[in-house]
């Protein structure tokens, strides 16, 4: 298994620009996740989904967009860069049956660097 | 979900333990309590979790007192590739609960010297 992918690995965008990070999971995990990482700090979540077609709003989801038509991926867009959206990104993934994961062990993608100028 | 305090950097010699506190004072009883590392750039990584009883897993061990209130990880033989910032987080995971949620601080430095 390849676990979490994420495309790019780093990407330089102009103010205004927008983009599409990629995400990837083929563990067949229902959840997946956004979180970002700004310097010195822990992460922030952005966005999750519990399956494919539900999405809901994490700590800082202004600025961003998601979607989740397969169970596999998990994109995120941002449609109109931002200095403040220079971050590392980071994808996750996790399995929770119906009465719950008390594991809850998310397995986290490589990251994509995001600089925006 | 509860919140934790963590000393922001620590250091160990290579071969000795590695004992990192969190404080979790207002812990509810149905919450269980996380550890993940993050290396140097990397994405997070699972290290171990518990409710209220010791956990030893192939990485750690996690030790929370009978009160709850504060936990501390145990790396028993730290080596340099230990180096990383580690975090405590709560979390409740029952039926109900927010979805598999993390909240994330800032978590300890913890720096492996040879």
């Amino acid at each position: 298994n390849a676990g979490v992918t994420q495309t790019p690995k780093f990407r330089i965008l102009k103010i205004g620009q927008s983009m599409t990070l990629q995400c990837t999971q083929d563990m067949n995990h229902n959840y997946m996740y956004w979180y970002r990482q700004d310097p010195g700090m822990g992460l922030k979540l952005i966005y999750y989904s519990v399956g494919a077609g539900i999405t809901d709003k994490g700590e800082v989801p202004n600025g961003y967009n998601v979607s989740r038509s397969t169970t596999e991926d998990f994109p995120l867009r941002l449609e109109l860069a931002a200095p403040s959206q220079t971050s590392v990104y980071f994808c996750a993934s996790s399995y929770s049956g119906i009465t719950g994961n008390p594991y809850n062990e998310q397995f986290f993608g490589p990251g994509t660097r995001l600089t925006v100028l | 979900d509860a919140k934790t305090t963590q000393p922001p950097s620590m250091d160990c010699a290579e071969g000795r333990a590695a004992n990192l506190p969190c404080n979790h004072s207002t812990i509810s009883g149905n919450e269980y309590v996380y550890w993940y590392r993050q290396i140097h750039s990397q994405g997070p990584q699972y290290i171990i979790h518990g409710l209220k009883n010791n956990e030893t897993n192939e990485m750690a061990s996690l030790i929370i007192t009978e009160d709850r209130k504060s936990s501390t990880l145990i790396l028993p033989h730290a080596t340099l590739r230990d180096t990383a910032v580690y975090y405590c987080i709560v979390r409740d995971w029952g039926r109900g609960s927010t979805l598999g949620r993390l909240y994330f601080g800032r978590g300890t430095q913890l720096t492996v010297w040879p």
